[in-house]
């Protein structure tokens, strides 16, 4: 079974401050995506990263791959009170019979107070 | 519009009365799959299908059944719900493979709240 280690769960920062996100396993993925959700909705896609160090750009928000496609990181600059929410890595396995599915991380948990 | 259709939003049912949530996609996509939310727990997968009448367990299918009889629509049904049941409930689609890269980006519905007392 793969897993993610997401940390921090729970960051509580003030607004203009900068912060990242991690993700991290011991399994290779073919992609990694970065999701968030807010309160009573479902998660929704912010990125995909494919390729090994790839790094996307989306506003203030900073999406890294690894090298070795085994972890990533989220970059926000500068947040504001909108960015509140959780946060969501999810790594998708494309071998075999696990067609399609994604591992999760267990979330982080943002609050940007104004 | 694109989306993801689940209902109920919110449910509260008895210890072993059988329910049904229902999931619904006009996307025309071929995966789709079941995933549950626990507190520090992050989503984890209960079911999934990659088409019409193909269906398997994802992480953690015990207590569940799942059925494919169209391509929009994939329900997940509860036989006898225990308290442990007790979760919000995704359901999500994932457009088809694209070349090389198979494309596992999950579109996920509003998510059924559960509660089993």
């Amino acid at each position: 079974t793969q897993l993610l280690e997401q940390s921090p769960q729970f960051l509580s920062i003030q607004e203009g401050e900068n912060l990242t996100v991690y993700c991290n396993s011991s399994s290779v993925f073919s992609s990694l995506q970065w999701y968030r959700q807010e309160p009573g909705e479902g998660p929704v896609l912010l990125v995909t990263v494919v390729t090994g160090g790839e790094v996307k750009k989306l506003k203030r928000l900073t999406f890294q791959f690894g090298d070795a496609r085994k972890d990533s990181s989220l970059h926000i600059t500068a947040a504001q009170p909108g960015d509140t929410g959780l946060y969501l890595c999810a790594g998708a396995d494309a071998g075999g019979t696990s067609y399609g599915k994604l591992t999760f991380g267990q979330g982080t948990i943002l609050t940007v107070h104004p | 519009e694109a989306q993801v259709t689940q209902n109920p939003r919110y449910l509260i049912t008895v210890t072993g009365k059988k329910l049904t949530v229902t999931c619904s996609q006009n996307m025309n996509h071929e995966y789709m799959s079941w995933y549950r939310q626990d507190p520090g727990l992050g989503l984890r997968q209960i079911y999934y299908s990659m088409n019409v009448e193909v269906t398997d367990k994802g992480d953690v299918p015990e207590g569940y059944k799942v059925s494919r009889k169209e391509k929009r629509n994939f329900p997940l049904i509860l036989e006898s719900p225990s308290p442990n049941q007790t979760s919000l409930y995704f359901c999500a689609s994932s457009p088809p493979n694209r070349g090389r890269y198979i494309n596992t980006e999950a579109f996920f519905g509003q998510g059924t709240r559960l509660t089993v007392v």
